[in-house]
């Protein structure tokens, strides 16, 4: 198990500008999600996959936000003309599904900063 | 809004003391409450979680209480350790995957 990576771990941007992250899973897991979380506040959910379908997107994914997973293995997560209001840490997590309330295993993080 | 409510928002303790987070939630199709604890510069990593058909659950020196009347539940830490000082957040969810998390409560544990 060598836990959930994800890349980069900061990214400073312009206002305006796209960015991605990139999250890789346990190997084993099929699920995949991806949580926002800004200074002082718990994670809140952005999106889930069931291995490539996407099965549910938060009201706080706007149309700016894209994310995929091709293959069913790694993520990535699309901003599109970036703002400031953007900037927060985005965890990807991973589980394993077919398991009741498998439990979510989070990866450290991408700390975006837009300038 | 916030489905899951947490206090207070950060705490200091003695070593060998008990720190106690509360949580509360209104949402009675909540089934599922884990909490998390997470360091700086890390992510959250699941720490102990319950069911609503359990009042109490102990794992080494962490318990959650659970009053589902009340639609509260607590995380105690018991002989409290300097390497405990973290924050840690309570969480909730009815389905399999969605987790409403609390804001937070940053504890910490002087030598």
């Amino acid at each position: 198990d060598t836990g959930v990576s994800q890349d980069p771990r900061h990214k400073i941007t312009k206002r305006g500008q796209n960015v991605t992250f990139r999250c890789d899973p346990i190997s084993e897991h099929n699920r995949l999600y991806w949580y926002r979380q800004t200074l002082g506040q718990g994670p809140e959910f952005l999106t889930y996959f069931q291995n490539e379908a996407q099965l549910e997107k938060s009201r706080l994914l706007s149309d700016r936000f894209s994310a995929e997973r091709p293959k069913g293995s790694f993520s990535t997560l699309e901003i599109q003309r970036t703002e400031q209001g953007d900037s927060a840490m985005y965890l990807c997590a991973s589980s394993r599904g077919g398991t009741r309330n498998s439990p979510l295993h989070f990866g450290n993080g991408t700390r975006l900063t837009v300038t | 809004q916030q489905q899951v409510k947490q206090s207070p928002q950060s705490l200091i303790v003695q070593k060998g003391g008990i720190p106690i987070i509360n949580c509360a939630y209104e949402n009675t199709a909540f089934d599922y409450f884990p909490w998390y604890q997470q360091f700086p510069g890390k992510g959250p990593a699941l720490l102990i979680a319950i069911r609503p058909d359990v009042s109490e659950k102990k794992e080494g020196r962490f318990t959650i209480s659970f009053n589902k009347s009340a639609k509260q539940f607590s995380l105690h830490i018991m002989d409290s350790q300097p390497g405990d000082s973290a924050t840690y957040f309570c969480a909730a969810s009815m389905d399999d995957y969605k987790l409403s998390f609390g804001a937070g409560t940053t504890v910490t544990v002087r030598a």
